[in-house]
């Protein structure tokens, strides 16, 4: 069965510091993959989207990687500060419908 | 642009009572997606409309649920009659393009509480 696996547990890491969230998927084929950010009480936000033919994009402080060979994404968050504390949600598409992974709940302490 | 509107913002409601959930998608987005988010289950698509007509409605639950997108700038999500476990956030979003290689913008979320 179709399945995708966010980083189990929350992430805690210091200001300034690298933040890497994974996204793992099986039994997918996506055309691409998007990253939203969810904050309490909130909807989700878009933040960056990645086509199954691409490597990497970026966008200022993120980043993100797409192998489609190990079918997993990784987000990457530089130079993090407090206000990148957030749930972070993936979401692999395909025939136009976008299906959500659990997401990870990063906390970025000064 | 205000966004994705949805109405109520808080609901809470008697089981076996019908409730009505309302959304108005960004103006010029064709494309409108229901979903609900419970801490067990995550975020799951429910239905979603291209055009105003219902391209896949897998993901609702059973006939209790239904959607409609009578014009480009409405949709409603019914359920009738409501049960407990229907208690969510439910989150209307809308793109361009069908979603298909576009970013979803989502709403403010309904929080429903049946008892």
């Amino acid at each position: 069965s179709q399945k995708i696996e966010q980083n189990s547990e929350a992430l805690n890491i210091q200001e300034g510091k690298t933040a890497t969230l994974t996204c793992n998927y099986t039994n997918y084929s996506p055309a691409y993959l998007q990253w939203y950010r969810q904050d309490p009480g909130r909807g989700p936000v878009f933040l960056l989207l990645i086509r199954e033919n691409e490597k990497e994009k970026r966008k200022e402080r993120l980043k993100v990687t797409f192998d489609t060979t190990l079918k997993q994404s990784l987000f990457h968050i530089t130079a993090s500060q407090p206000a990148d504390s957030a749930t972070y949600l993936c979401a692999l598409d395909s025939a136009g419908k976008s299906t959500f992974g659990d997401g990870t709940t990063l906390t970025v302490k000064p | 642009d205000a966004g994705v509107i949805q109405s109520p913002r808080h609901e809470v409601t008697e089981m076996g009572q019908e409730v009505t959930l309302r959304c108005k998608p960004i103006s010029g987005h064709n494309s409108l997606f229901w979903y609900r988010q419970t801490m067990m289950r995550g975020l799951e698509l429910l239905i979603y409309f291209n055009n105003n007509v219902p391209i896949d409605d897998s993901g609702m639950p059973e006939d209790r649920f239904s959607a409609k997108m009578p014009n480009a700038s409405f949709s409603t999500l019914k359920i009738q009659p409501s049960e407990p476990r229907d208690s969510a956030v439910y989150f209307c979003a809308s793109s361009l393009d069908g979603g298909l290689f576009n970013e979803q913008y989502f709403g403010p979320g309904t929080r429903l509480t049946v008892t």
